[in-house]
């Protein structure tokens, strides 16, 4: 099964505003990784992050690891139509290197 | 770089007929997965290969499901017989290195419906 929780599922959001997705883990991840599924398409690479604490930045897409290397978030601001797709979480332990996958936010927004 | 590529793109069958997939993983990839993503959901890990070598298959239904990688490079992912439930898309994905630390490359996927 998954060891990562998404939440939440669906995000509707209005063309302009922010909003957060998050995703949560029951154990202490050595990386997580963020990709990005527009329908119909195949999953696609958007960022890593390995330290604690450690934030990154892409555009209007800010991706944060917490402290305890067992949550994550990605805040989109702005949001433009082309935000639209299923963003997922995934992440590995550090004595495994089995890259596992949460059930993803599906975001639609609205013009 | 060329990308993963998978065939087919589509495939219907009836249950209880063989089915198999195809993937190229992008060149000097080493590692090569194997992902099921039912509707709705993330992709769920069937298969990993280092080089030629099936390193994790733990969650590889053993009774009806097989793959292979003999040069480590190309991929087959094989069902037989199928079954209703393995409707989804299957996903291959490649990567530089085993750590679980580099970023998957997914091919498109082959979507299967299986009446």
């Amino acid at each position: 099964g998954q060891q990562v929780m998404q939440i939440p599922q669906y995000q509707h959001v209005q063309e302009g505003e922010d909003f957060t997705t998050y995703c949560n883990s029951s154990t202490t991840l050595s990386n997580i990784q963020w990709y990005k599924q527009r329908p119909g398409g195949h999953p696609v690479f958007l960022i890593q992050l390995v330290k604690s604490g450690e934030v990154k930045k892409q555009k209007r897409l800010t991706f944060q690891f917490g402290e305890a290397k067992k949550n994550s978030s990605l805040h989109i601001t702005a949001t433009q139509t082309t935000d639209v797709g299923t963003y997922f979480c995934a992440g590995s332990r550090s004595n495994d290197y089995k890259l596992s996958f949460g059930a993803g936010t599906t975001v639609t927004v609205r013009a | 770089e060329a990308g993963v590529v998978q065939s087919p793109r589509y495939k219907i069958i009836e249950k209880k007929q063989p089915v198999a997939f195809w993937c190229n993983p992008i060149s000097g990839h080493n590692t090569l997965y194997w992902y099921r993503q039912n509707l709705g959901q993330g992709p769920e890990l069937l298969i990993r290969y280092e080089n030629e070598e099936a390193v994790d298959d733990s969650q590889l239904p053993k009774d009806r499901f097989s793959a292979e990688r003999l040069k480590g490079v190309d991929s087959t992912l094989k069902i037989q017989p199928a079954e209703l439930g393995d409707s989804a898309v299957y996903l291959c994905a490649s990567s530089t290195n085993r750590d679980g630390n580099s970023p998957l490359h997914f091919g498109n996927g082959t979507r299967l419906t299986v009446t």
